[in-house]
C-alpha cells in the first residue's frame, strides 16, 4: 500500500552544522506534506509544511524541499542547535484524507 | 486557551480491564483524531472524527471505540485491554482552514 518512509533512522550532527533529514513517499496523489518535531515525552509539534504546487518553503532556520519527480521530501535545519535534538516525522496527505506519518528520524546534536 | 488536553498522562491496566482515554480541546476544531505511537512504527491512526456525531476508522481501529457527542471531546475507549495495546496515545485536532494538526501531550498506557 501507499506509505511514507524515511531514509535514515538516526542522524548525528555537530552543533552549528546544517542538518538534512530526508523522507520518501509513494502516494503520487499526495498534495500536502508536513514536518513535525517530537521531543522526549511530548507530543509532535508543527515545524513547517508545503503543498505540492511548491518546490521549496522556508521558515526560521528551516527549509523544506519537495521533489515530486522522485517523490522525495527533505527538511534542512540551518546552524543546528542542541535544542534541535528530537525525533522528526514527515507526514503526507492526499486531498481531505487523514495525515499519514513516517516512522521518524532521531536527530542528535553533538556539542 | 489550553489547546488539546489528554488525561490521564500515565495508566497501567490489567489484561481485560476497560478504560477511557480522554481528549478535550478548546479551539473549536472540527477534526479530531487518535493515534498510537509504538517504537519503530511511527504514528498510526486509530479513529478520527470530522465533526460532532461523525466518526470513522483509521489504520488500526480494532479493540478501540470512539464517539463524538460534542465538538470539544473525543474519548477513546478500550473495552478489554490487551498487552498489544501498550503504547503512547496521542490526540490530534485540526481546524477547517489549516492542514496541520495540533497534538496533545499523550497518554502512556501499559497493559500487563
Amino acid at each position: 500500500g501507499e506509505s511514507v518512509g524515511l531514509h535514515l533512522p538516526t542522524l548525528s550532527v555537530q552543533e552549528g552544522d546544517n542538518s538534512i533529514i530526508n523522507c520518501a513517499y509513494s502516494n503520487s496523489a499526495s498534495d500536502y506534506f508536513i514536518w513535525y518535531k517530537q521531543e522526549s515525552g511530548k507530543g509532535p509539534q508543527f515545524i513547517i509544511d508545503i503543498r505540492s504546487n511548491m518546490d521549496k518553503r522556508q521558515g526560521q532556520r528551516v527549509t523544506v524541499l519537495l521533489n515530486k519527480t522522485v517523490k522525495h521530501l527533505s527538511l534542512q535545519i540551518a546552524a543546528t542547535q542542541p535544542g534541535d535534538s528530537a525525533v522528526y516525522f514527515c507526514a503526507e496527505r492526499a486531498g481531505n484524507t487523514p495525515l499519514v506519518f513516517g516512522k521518524g528520524t532521531r536527530l542528535s546534536v553533538i556539542a | 486557551n489550553a489547546g488539546v488536553t489528554q488525561t490521564p498522562k500515565f495508566q497501567v491496566l490489567k489484561t481485560g480491564q476497560s478504560m477511557t482515554l480522554q481528549c478535550a480541546q478548546d479551539m473549536n476544531h472540527e477534526y479530531m483524531s487518535w493515534y498510537r505511537q509504538d517504537p519503530g512504527m511511527g504514528l498510526r491512526l486509530i479513529h478520527y472524527s470530522v465533526g460532532a456525531g461523525i466518526t470513522d476508522q483509521g489504520e488500526v481501529p480494532n479493540g478501540y471505540n470512539v464517539s463524538r457527542s460534542t465538538t470539544e471531546d473525543f474519548p477513546l475507549r478500550l473495552l478489554s485491554a490487551a498487552p498489544s495495546q501498550t503504547s503512547v496515545y496521542f490526540c490530534a485536532t485540526k481546524d477547517s482552514f489549516n492542514y496541520g494538526y495540533t497534538f496533545g501531550s499523550g497518554t502512556r498506557l501499559t497493559v500487563v
